[in-house]
């Protein structure tokens, strides 16, 4: 089974903050991506890599950055955290033609 | 731009009450077409890929097919259980993947 690790569930930040969320995949995979949902807009990708130290820009990557350092960990940034930035965000890895999600990560900034 | 539409937004049923939801996508460059089930506060949980007109895949209630422009997922005597958010994406030969809005299903006892 893929696992797609994203290690804060639930997290509340001030206006400003600099955020980090974290994910970590188990199968190697070259292809990861950072989504974020919202209500009625569904999946808008933020951020996309295939492979160590590549990034590219999804459709809505202002305010955001990203970082690959190993293959198995894509971090998503929010240098510094706004309140149009409250949403759910899902990490993926894309294999054999799917893309499989993490459990998603509920960012509230107040 | 690549486009998917999924309707209707909601859908309640009683149990036992079979239904469909709809998918249509942009038809040029498609790759495959994927449904997912989303439980709320829940990452997608991946479901059924279709590659080409015809093609149809089953899971327990669930029974998904696709068409030239557009795809279906038939629920068959839903359950309570099946209560969730169905979302339908397609992948285009630049590997762009577009998901539509998604259908809140609500199964009622």
């Amino acid at each position: 089974d893929v696992k797609v690790t994203q290690s804060s569930r639930y997290l509340v930040k001030r206006t400003g903050e600099k955020v980090f969320l974290e994910c970590v995949q188990d199968m190697d995979h070259e292809n990861m991506f950072w989504y974020r949902q919202d209500p009625g807009l569904g999946l808008r990708l933020i951020y996309f890599s295939y492979d160590v130290k590549m990034k590219e820009k999804g459709d809505i990557p202002e305010g955001y950055s990203v970082s690959r350092e190993k293959k198995e960990r894509f971090s998503l940034i929010l240098e510094s955290a706004s309140t149009n930035q409250t949403s759910m965000y899902l990490c993926a890895t894309h294999f054999l033609n799917t893309i499989y999600f993490g459990e998603g990560s509920w960012l509230t900034v107040v | 731009e690549d486009q998917v539409t999924q309707s209707p937004e909601a859908l309640r049923l009683q149990e036992g009450e079979s239904s469909s939801l709809n998918c249509s996508y942009t038809v040029s460059g498609l790759r495959g077409l994927f449904w997912y089930r989303q439980d709320p506060g829940k990452g997608p949980e991946f479901l059924f890929t279709l590659y080409s007109a015809g093609e149809e895949k089953e899971k327990e209630r669930l029974k998904a097919t696709l068409t030239k422009k557009e795809s279906f997922l038939h629920i068959t005597a839903p359950k309570p259980e099946d209560s969730a958010t169905y979302l339908c994406a397609a992948m285009y030969n630049n590997n762009d993947m577009r998901f539509g809005a998604g259908t809140r299903l609500t199964v009622k006892p």
